[in-house]
């Protein structure tokens, strides 16, 4: 059993548009961490959200933490090619491993 | 650069070949994570570190392989008698003890067993 389930996990759209993905799962996280990972690399950490309800901005990234701290989106406006990767979400479990989801695939077409 | 190393970045080697990888953490971080990613999947656990401590291993860890961290700054893991299904990127980690635990990756190394 996964215990964080990424949505879509492929999804492919034009440069400019607008794209959403979503982390779930049925367990209460402490903190969520948002990673995106190119082929061939690890992952570069993006964000870590902590207080339920919480938004954080990276430029045209908008990370929303559930208010129940259970679920995570990741929200991306005016796609560009450079957005394209896998977006992995990540919350500690146990008392220092991190758990990951399978991630989300964007591919932004120019 | 001052972020997380890892060594050799990739890797082919013959079934039954051992193999080492070496990990250098953030400098200030004192703890350090080996994780292993397949194909479509999200990196998984296999063991942690705080300083030269191991404190955790994960049950993916066999007993063919063998993590160190013996002056409590860069790690290696071993892997005796590669198999196939030991193919996979794995990946290191580091991050201070407290905070809210965010483990920052190196580039991994790319391990394919034929």
């Amino acid at each position: 059993t996964q215990l964080l389930e990424q949505s879509p996990q492929f999804l492919s759209i034009q440069e400019g548009e607008n794209l959403t993905v979503y982390c779930n799962s049925s367990s209460v996280f402490s903190s969520l961490q948002w990673y995106r990972q190119e082929p061939g690399e690890g992952p570069v950490l993006l964000v870590t959200v902590v207080t339920g309800g919480e938004v954080k901005k990276l430029k045209r990234l908008t990370f929303q933490f559930g208010d129940a701290r259970k679920d995570s989106s990741l929200h991306i406006t005016a796609a560009q090619p450079g957005d394209t990767g896998l977006y992995l979400c990540a919350a500690l479990y146990g008392n220092n491993r991190l758990a990951f989801g399978k991630g989300n695939q964007v591919v932004v077409i120019p | 650069d001052t972020g997380v190393s890892q060594d050799p970045r990739h890797k082919i080697t013959k079934r039954g070949q051992n193999v080492t990888f070496r990990c250098d953490p953030i400098s200030e971080h004192n703890r350090l994570y080996w994780y292993r990613q397949t194909l479509g999947q999200g990196p998984e656990f296999l063991t942690y570190f705080q300083n030269e401590a191991q404190l955790e291993k994960s049950r993916l860890l066999s007993d063919r392989f063998s993590a160190e961290r013996p002056k409590g700054s860069f790690s290696t893991l071993e892997i005796q008698r590669t198999e196939q299904g030991d193919s996979a990127m794995y990946l290191c980690a580091s991050s201070f003890v407290t905070g809210t635990g965010t483990q920052y990756f190196g580039p991994g190394t790319r391990l394919l067993v034929l």
